[in-house]
């Protein structure tokens, strides 16, 4: 069982680029979720959909993008990124009313 | 402002004794808790939940306490292994609603 997938596991952007943080379960959840984490910090939730075509923002949406086309994939876009979005990225899913299961994580560094 | 709020960011135990993590939290509306554990370069994973309906949730060496009118709950590892060794985070969220809101995380060794 894949579970949740994230790639990339590492990335070095500099400032002003662009790139997208790949997410795609394989557990038929309706449920997903973007959050980032950073040093000392407890997660916090970027952005979420709770089934195709539908999404929201979460606690720190600024900067950052989704699409939900398929129940699998779950993309999360960065335009123009900046020092503050240097963090650890996890990807999760879950069913409705049940706990989350996460993906190992995107570690992004932006120079 | 933090809603889920976890103190003593880290904890030394020896094998075999008890471990005790506290979590505090601000949110009424709150109505399910959650335990994740985090190893380094892996993402948290799902330990031990609880409903607000319940004031305690055992699963094995784990038990979760929950105190609603003081808004507290804890967790309790027991007998304590070396693999406990992780961080280790609560969470919450409210009816209806599956964003998770989460605490700093409590670091946890245990030693051999």
């Amino acid at each position: 069982n894949a579970g949740v997938t994230q790639t990339p596991k590492f990335r070095i952007l500099k400032i002003g680029q662009s790139m997208t943080l790949q997410c795609t379960q394989d557990m038929n959840h309706n449920y997903m979720y973007w959050y980032r984490q950073d040093p000392g910090m407890g997660l916090k939730l970027i952005y979420y959909s709770v089934g195709a075509g539908i999404t929201d923002k979460g606690e720190v949406p600024n900067g950052y993008n989704v699409s939900r086309s398929t129940t699998e994939d779950f993309p999360l876009r960065l335009e123009l990124a900046a020092p503050s979005q240097t963090s650890v990225y996890f990807c999760a899913s879950s069913y409705p009313t049940a706990e989350a299961f996460f993906g190992q994580g995107t570690r992004l560094t932006v120079v | 402002d933090q809603q889920v709020k976890q103190n003593s960011p880290s904890l030394s135990v020896q094998e075999g004794r008890i471990s005790i993590l506290n979590c505090d939290y601000t949110n009424s509306m709150f109505d399910y808790f959650l335990w994740y554990k985090k190893y380094p370069a892996e993402g948290p994973t799902f330990l031990i939940s609880i409903s607000s309906i319940k004031d305690k949730n055992e699963d094995g060496r784990f038990t979760v306490f929950l105190n609603k009118s003081a808004k507290h709950l804890s967790l309790h590892i027991v007998p304590s292994q070396p693999g406990d060794s992780a961080v280790y985070f609560c969470a919450a969220s409210a009816r209806g609603n599956n964003r998770l809101a989460f605490g700093k995380g409590n670091q946890v060794v245990v030693i051999p």
